[in-house]
């Protein structure tokens, strides 16, 4: 089973809203990452966290980690329909000396113009 | 082009058939992944590969799924007697230690 759990599995907005999506995890990590995948393309890198941060800004995206609740928030402001997407959330996490790498589900993003 | 690369971006084969997958990660990086995503589910972590070195190979993944990274350079992933279940897209992403991974366009294979 996969350890990254994202919240909700599907939203759909207005333009111009802001989209907030939840990913929870259940061990220990080093870092984690959020990423957009558009239908049938790859994945664009979008934001890495490491354990010790906080909160980390790019653009219109906010992500957020609380590590003692084992989970982070990646905020939009101001959608656009360009910003309909896939996003999935993954941890790394050392594991018996290697690193393990887990995806989560995904939330399916649907911003309406 | 200076990303990730894929080779084929798709493969269509017959069941028992053996497949072969390239990836030329970002020259600089000297982390390389393998993942397998199907429809309407999250990427799958496969192994991962510290230059030539494989360091980590998913439970999930049987023997008849082989990866290697001779020179810490590019990568092959292999199948050997492809089952339909092993349809699906096949990704590839690189780093430069455990930072931001890149991923590539993907692989898409189709057992009939």
């Amino acid at each position: 089973s996969q350890q990254g759990e994202e919240d909700p599995q599907a939203l759909s907005i207005q333009e111009g809203e802001n989209a907030t999506m939840n990913c929870s995890y259940k061990t220990s990590i080093n870092n984690l990452q959020w990423y957009r995948q558009n239908s049938g393309r790859g994945l664009v890198h979008l934001i890495l966290i490491r354990s010790n941060e906080r909160e980390k800004h790019s653009g219109r995206l906010r992500v957020t980690l609380d590590t003692s609740k084992k989970s982070s928030s990646l905020l939009i402001t101001a959608s656009r329909a360009a910003d309909t997407a896939s996003y999935f959330c993954a941890t790394s996490h050392l594991d018996s000396g290697t690193y393990k790498y887990i995806f989560g589900t995904g939330t399916r993003l649907k911003v309406l113009a | 082009d200076t990303g990730v690369s894929q080779d084929p971006r798709h493969k269509i084969t017959k069941r028992g058939q053996n497949v072969t997958f390239r990836c030329d990660p970002i020259s600089e990086h000297n982390r390389l992944y393998w993942y397998r995503q199907t429809l309407g589910q999250g990427p799958e972590f496969l192994t991962y590969f510290q230059n030539e070195a494989q360091l980590e190979k998913s439970r999930l993944l049987s023997d008849r799924f082989s990866a290697e990274r001779p020179k810490g350079s590019f990568s092959t992933l292999e199948i050997q007697r492809t089952e339909q279940g092993d349809s699906a897209m096949y990704l590839c992403a690189s780093s430069f230690g455990d930072n931001e991974q890149f991923f590539g366009p993907g692989t898409r294979l189709t057992v009939l």
